[in-house]
């Protein structure tokens, strides 16, 4: 079974400049996360869909930041414009359901520098 | 609020020594406790859980036990091997909010020596 595929890898920007991260979760999963981890700290959440639905983005920087999950399945977050703080490791990551006890499954993440 | 406090990192074992690495908790309730661990260059992954008290997650020879009382879910190996060297995450997800919202401790760094 295929797990959570994520691209691209590594993204090199400049200030100001918009990127876009995109994550293909496990067949059949409904719950998708995305999670930001800085450097030697956990992840953080900040945002969760609910099929295609955003059901918490408190956590999400809606400033610069957004997310779309179009049909329910591919995600898609986005940084426009990006500042040298968003340096960071993007992870999502998916589950069969929301409930507490549900494993989720994570992608390698996406590995942004800002210059 | 929900917050995971992790044992400072890195910790440095030889082969078949003993690990611990200490987590504890500050949650609303009774959460759900889980070990994530990252190896070099791929995603966490889960390693165990406990969904209650003194429920015990066990898995590939790790095992933590969720203590109530002392709000700890501390996580141990008897003998530690070379292919364990790895970041271990300690996690919670409240039990109120049952949407499975993680939220993670710093990390702690093992790395194990032949």
């Amino acid at each position: 079974e295929a797990g959570v595929v994520q691209s691209p890898r590594y993204k090199i920007i400049e200030k100001k400049q918009p990127v876009a991260f995109w994550c293909n979760p496990i067949s059949g999963h409904n719950t998708l996360y995305w999670y930001r981890q800085n450097l030697g700290q956990g992840p953080e959440l900040l945002i969760r869909y609910e099929n295609e639905e955003a059901v918490d983005d408190s956590q999400l920087p809606k400033d610069r930041f957004s997310a779309e999950r179009l049909k329910g399945v591919d995600s898609t977050l986005k940084i426009q414009p990006a500042e040298l703080g968003d340096s960071a490791v993007y992870l999502c990551a998916s589950s069969p359901g929301s409930q507490g006890t549900n494993e989720q499954f994570f992608g390698p993440g996406t590995r942004l520098t800002v210059l | 609020g929900n917050s995971v406090t992790q044992m400072e990192g890195p910790v440095t074992l030889s082969e078949e020594a003993f690990l611990t690495i200490n987590c504890t908790y500050t949650a609303t309730g009774y959460p759900s406790l889980f070990w994530y661990v990252q190896y070099p260059g791929e995603g966490l992954q889960l390693l165990l859980k406990a969904t209650k008290a003194d429920d015990k997650g066990s898995n590939k020879g790790f095992e933590a036990t969720y203590r109530k009382e002392t709000t700890s879910f501390h996580l141990e190996k008897g003998s530690v091997q070379v292919s364990d060297s790895a970041v271990y995450f300690c996690a919670l997800s409240p039990r109120s909010s049952n949407t499975g919202k993680l939220i993670f401790g710093q990390g702690t760094t093992l790395q194990v020596k032949p």
